[in-house]
Formats: C-alpha cells, sequence, structure tokens
C-alpha cells in the first residue's frame, strides 16, 4: 500500500518565526496532498490541500508546495502564532479507487513565546 | 459543531464483550469512514464506505465488523477485542463525485476513546 514519511515528529519554534514539515511518498500515482490539523484532544481538521497538477498553493500565513519529480510536499506555516501549536498530519490519496487517505505519523508543533 | 456525532465518546470493555461503536453524519456526504490513532502511530484506515460501496480492508483483524445501513449512519461493531486495540476511533465522512478524482475534505467526528480491559 502507499507509504506516506512525515519528519519532523517534533518541531519547536520561536513566536514569529518559521516552520517547515516534510512529507515524503513512495506511490507516484497519488493526486492529492492534505494537510490536517490536530490541536489537542480535538478533531483533526483540513487547513490546506494541494492537487497533482499545482506546485504550490498559499492561504494567508500556510502554504504547501509540492514536488512530484521526487515525490515530497511541504508544509510552510510563516509568523507562527501560539495558536499554531498542534500536531500536524500530511496525507496523501492515491490515483484511482475508492480508497481513503493515507495519513503520515504526525509533527508535534511547539511555539514557544 | 462538526456535523460529525460519534457515541460513545468513551467506552471501557473486557475482552469477551461485545460494544458497538455508532457514528452519524449530518452533512449529506456519501462516504464514510473509520480510522485508528494510536499513540505514536499515523492515523490508519481500516474501513471505507464510498458511493454506498465498502472497500475491504484485509488488514484488519476480524474482531472489528463494520456496519453502514445507510449513507448517513456507521457502525463499529467490536467483540473479543484485545488490550493493544486501545485507541481512539475516528469516524470521517465525505462528499465523493468523482471516484477517479477524489475532491472530498474529511470531515472528523471527535472520536471514541476506547479501552479494552
Amino acid at each position: 500500500g502507499e507509504n506516506v514519511e512525515q519528519h519532523p515528529s517534533t518541531l519547536s519554534v520561536q513566536e514569529g518565526d518559521s516552520a517547515v514539515i516534510k512529507c515524503t511518498y513512495s506511490d507516484s500515482a497519488s493526486n492529492y496532498f492534505p494537510w490536517y490539523k490536530q490541536e489537542l484532544g480535538k478533531r483533526p481538521q483540513l487547513i490546506i490541500d494541494i492537487r497533482s497538477n499545482v506546485g504550490e498553493k498559499k492561504d494567508q500565513r500556510i502554504a504547501v508546495t509540492l514536488n512530484k519529480t521526487a515525490k515530497h510536499f511541504s508544509l510552510h506555516i510563516t509568523e507562527t502564532q501560539p495558536e499554531d501549536s498542534a500536531v500536524y498530519f500530511c496525507a496523501i490519496r492515491a490515483g484511482g479507487g475508492a480508497d481513503g487517505l493515507t495519513f503520515g505519523k504526525g509533527t508535534h508543533l511547539i511555539i514557544q513565546p | 459543531e462538526t456535523g460529525v456525532t460519534q457515541t460513545p465518546r468513551h467506552l471501557v470493555m473486557g475482552m469477551t464483550n461485545k460494544k458497538s461503536l455508532k457514528c452519524e453524519q449530518h452533512l449529506g456526504h456519501n462516504a464514510m469512514y473509520w480510522y485508528k490513532q494510536s499513540a505514536k502511530k499515523p492515523l490508519e484506515l481500516m474501513f471505507v464506505y464510498s458511493l454506498e460501496e465498502r472497500v475491504e480492508n484485509n488488514s484488519v483483524p476480524s474482531r472489528f465488523s463494520p456496519e453502514c445501513p445507510n449513507s448517513s449512519h456507521l457502525f463499529l461493531h467490536l467483540h473479543t477485542l484485545q488490550p493493544e486495540d486501545s485507541a481512539l476511533y475516528l469516524c470521517a465522512s465525505s462528499q465523493e463525485t468523482n471516484r477517479e478524482l477524489f475532491t472530498g475534505e474529511l470531515f472528523f467526528g471527535e472520536g471514541s476513546r476506547l479501552t479494552v480491559l
């Protein structure tokens, strides 16, 4: 099945600095790459996604970049704020079929005041 | 309000018990999912009901049995579980308009925290 590697597992940054989380995958047929945020004790929620025909997508302080040749995609958060502290999961959806998303192990992002 | 409701929120059961987890979505979606979330592991997809068809997942033990009576309700029947099955079980739904080009954002419920003694 699909495999998604996510790094780092924990990331601590100073408030106001940028954070970058990277995921690599093995299935070249993957066509959809979302990022979910899960705050402590809460459900995961979609924050941004990108499809295979696009290289970059931005939404205010959040951006995702995709390199299909190298099979990796990254989440970029600029001007980090305390409310950005959470666990972030990348995911992929393989091309074709009716399967759900395959998730990475998650990155615990800690924003230091 | 998420639109996806799970009950019970917490469940403690013995290894010989039979229990069920329930999920209901009020979003009009046509796909529903069960995910397992354990500490230090990725969200693991267990079962998918998409466009009223169940997608088999051979890696899930038979002590977990899903049921989807209609597009709004999903159950996970549990029997003779093991302590390692203790985890947070998340239900999710999405709207799939094209099976070849997945377009549906997953909407998760709050989860059912299961403890197997």
